[in-house]
């Protein structure tokens, strides 16, 4: 158990639909990150926050957005599914920048 | 932009060293070289990081070469449970230092 805590950990929605992932990082930890891993693929950046403030951006959709909240907690929305949406999503944390980030077990996404 | 290079694959006899490779030859100075790796389908696991001195910790040696432009993660006594996909990556230590994950290694322990 990593400590990071993603929920829920599977999502069934519909095409155009709007769903919310969330990540409790570890108690402590500043920065958190988003990845997604579709099918057989590797795991791409999306974003990555500290301290609630956007840090840096990797591909992430304009469909898509996150933010940090004061209590560090971090929610990934993503809106207008579409079917290529259907993917892991992970979520990690670290205490600061450059320290060892900590993996969520992932959300898996299905859209049908 | 890939940082890193990594071979797709790689088997290795259980019991034996694993040694992974990773070529990082536009490496800069305040740049670190970290290990991940991810088994099946489960979140990434961290397992070493270093930035030009040799690292060893509980799971694994990482050994960075003099120039830095490549570096050997080597687990020392390979079991079935090390299968999995590892990840070298490249991260600033200031600006831009998002942590970027390429197509890794895909290492097969066989007994």
């Amino acid at each position: 158990d990593s400590g990071v805590t993603q929920t829920p950990k599977h999502l069934i929605t519909a095409t155009g639909q709007r769903v919310t992932l969330r990540c409790s990082p570890r108690s402590g930890d500043l920065s958190v990150y988003w990845y997604q891993q579709s099918l057989d693929q590797g795991l791409q950046f999306l974003i990555q926050y500290y301290n609630g403030e956007e840090r840096a951006k990797g591909n992430i959709l304009e469909r898509f957005s996150a933010q940090q909240f004061p209590d560090l907690h971090s929610e990934l929305n993503l809106s207008s599914l579409e079917l290529g949406d259907s993917a892991l999503y992970f979520c990690a944390s670290s205490v600061a920048i450059l320290t060892e980030a900590f993996f969520g077990q992932g959300t898996r996404l299905t859209v049908v | 932009d890939a940082k890193t290079t990594q071979p797709p694959s790689m088997d290795c006899a259980e019991g034996r060293a694993a040694n992974l490779p990773c070529n990082h030859s536009t490496i800069s100075g305040n740049e670190y070289v970290y290990w991940y790796r991810q088994i099946h389908s489960q979140g990434p696991q961290y397992i070493i990081h270093g930035l030009k001195n040799n690292e060893t910790n509980e799971m694994a040696s990482l050994i960075i070469t003099e120039d830095r432009k490549s570096s050997t993660l080597i687990l020392p006594h390979a079991t079935l449970r090390d299968t999995a996909v590892y990840y070298c990556i490249v991260r600033a230590a200031y600006n831009n230092n998002d942590m970027r994950f390429g197509a890794g290694t895909r290492l097969t322990v066989k007994p």
